[in-house]
């Protein structure tokens, strides 16, 4: 158990809805990332947050958006879906934003699925 | 853009012999990561490489970097079931972000 959580574990939903996945990061961990993990893309980094502001961004679609809150949680929303939204979303944190030997650790996961 | 490539993309091996799987990456970076994944589960960390020629073991597997060379390799010995899973090897940019590979599946078979 690497001390991050996410949730829900599963979510299966419909074309064109719009969902919200949630993210508690190890405690004492100021940095939160979003990666999408699918069949075609692989492992993908979408988008990092440090103490409440975001840090960097990668392949996030303009669809996607993110935000960290003052209790250092993390959501990550996912719009307008498309059945090629469907994936394997994890979190993972950090202490460190930049530099040192910080590792990232990774959550469950939540898996979506659009139909 | 940063490139990170490995290979075998798929591995299946017998117990008890040793292999090595191959992680190059396109741009300078300090900073190389391996993981492991268990189907359907996350990812587990398994050593940070944070400069030219660091070696790291635990257990049966070791991993090195050479940073001239834009390589780090993950070497696996004498394996055993309990190593089967897919690795990735992961370089880090800038502000702590990730670029992984395309991950190898490794398969011991008794």
């Amino acid at each position: 158990d690497s001390g991050v959580t996410q949730t829900p574990k599963h979510l299966i939903t419909a074309t064109g809805q719009r969902v919200t996945l949630r993210c508690s990061p190890r405690s004492g961990d100021l940095s939160v990332y979003w990666y999408q993990q699918s069949l075609d893309q692989g492992l993908q980094f979408l988008i990092q947050y440090y103490n409440g502001e975001e840090r960097a961004k990668g392949n996030i679609l303009e669809r996607f958006s993110a935000q960290q809150f003052p209790d250092l949680h993390s959501e990550l929303n996912l719009s307008s879906l498309e059945l090629g939204d469907s994936a394997l979303y994890f979190c993972a944190s950090s202490y460190f934003w930049q530099g040192g030997t910080d590792t990232q650790y990774f959550g469950p996961g939540t898996r979506l699925t659009v139909l | 853009e940063l490139k990170v490539e490995q290979n075998p993309l798929f591995l299946s091996m017998q117990e008890g012999k040793n292999y090595t799987i191959y992680c190059n990456y396109s741009t300078t970076s300090d900073r190389l990561y391996w993981y492991r994944q268990d189907p359907g589960k996350s990812l587990e960390s398994l050593f940070v490489l944070l400069s030219n020629g660091a070696v790291k073991q635990e257990g049966r597997l070791m991993a090195s970097l050479d940073t001239k060379a834009r390589l780090s390799t993950l070497h696996i010995t004498a394996a055993v079931h309990d190593l089967s899973a897919t690795y990735f090897c992961a370089v880090e940019v800038a502000g702590n972000m990730l670029t992984f590979g395309g991950g190898t599946r490794l398969m011991v078979k008794p």
